[in-house]
């Protein structure tokens, strides 16, 4: 069956860095996203893994390993504004649908 | 790049009355939107797929007769919500997926939070 893990909630503190792991079971695999939702809004896209390895994008990286079935999301330097939901979502070859985590809940305390 | 806009982006109603709601790309062309619904403290869950020009695919459980979903050109996409009850009040939100490009990305409007009274 199909089946993304991460954790329900995180808490960190501010200009720490935090990890955010994701791991996955689908049928397919053409990709893996991660999108950052605040509370009351629509996600937003951060990043996209489709080779394994890391992919740095400012304060932000997510790594993948396919062959694992993982992938986490690095926050360095934590911002009060970086308090939000992280989903992970993956995508299969077939649809173009994503299946998607149940997000984890970063809490960022001063 | 890659702006798509939902309208309208709140809207109260009253029980039994329909709902429209729109999902545009403004900036580029979507072959495939997305609808969701998220209910508060919970996760996306798919509603349906919809492809320009074909009906759309609905996910099991939704009812097709009561979300009528029209994807007439590559950057409109409409979900209209029938006979609205309260149990209908979530949060709506679309997503559009660039034509060509290589990867799935979806990008998402800002949501369409509907209140059934």
């Amino acid at each position: 069956g199909q089946n993304i893990d991460q954790p329900t909630e995180m808490t960190a503190t501010e200009g720490a860095i935090v990890q955010i792991n994701c791991t996955y079971q689908t049928s397919g695999f053409n990709g893996l996203f991660w999108y950052q939702q605040h509370a009351g809004e629509a996600p937003t896209f951060l990043s996209y893994n489709v080779l394994d390895g890391l992919e740095e994008k400012g304060r932000f990286s997510s790594f993948l390993s396919r062959s694992k079935g993982y992938s986490y999301l690095l926050l360095k330097e934590l911002q009060m504004k970086d308090s939000a939901s992280y989903l992970c979502a993956v995508s299969q070859q077939s649809n173009y649908q994503l299946i998607w985590g149940a997000g984890t809940k970063l809490i960022i305390k001063p | 790049g890659a702006v798509v806009s939902q309208h309208p982006s709140w809207v109260i109603c009253k029980s039994g009355t329909s709902v429209k709601i729109e999902c545009r790309s403004l900036d580029f062309q979507a072959t495939t939107m997305f609808w969701y619904r998220q209910f508060p403290k919970q996760s996306l869950m798919l509603m349906a797929t919809s492809n320009e020009g074909s009906k759309a695919t609905y996910e099991q459980g939704v009812e097709k007769d009561k979300f009528l979903i029209n994807h007439a050109s590559l950057t409109l996409s409409t979900l209209t919500v029938t006979s609205a009850h309260p149990e209908d009040s979530s949060f709506y939100i679309c997503s559009a997926r660039p034509r060509g490009l290589g990867t799935d990305t979806q990008y998402f409007g800002p949501g369409t939070r509907l209140t059934v009274l």
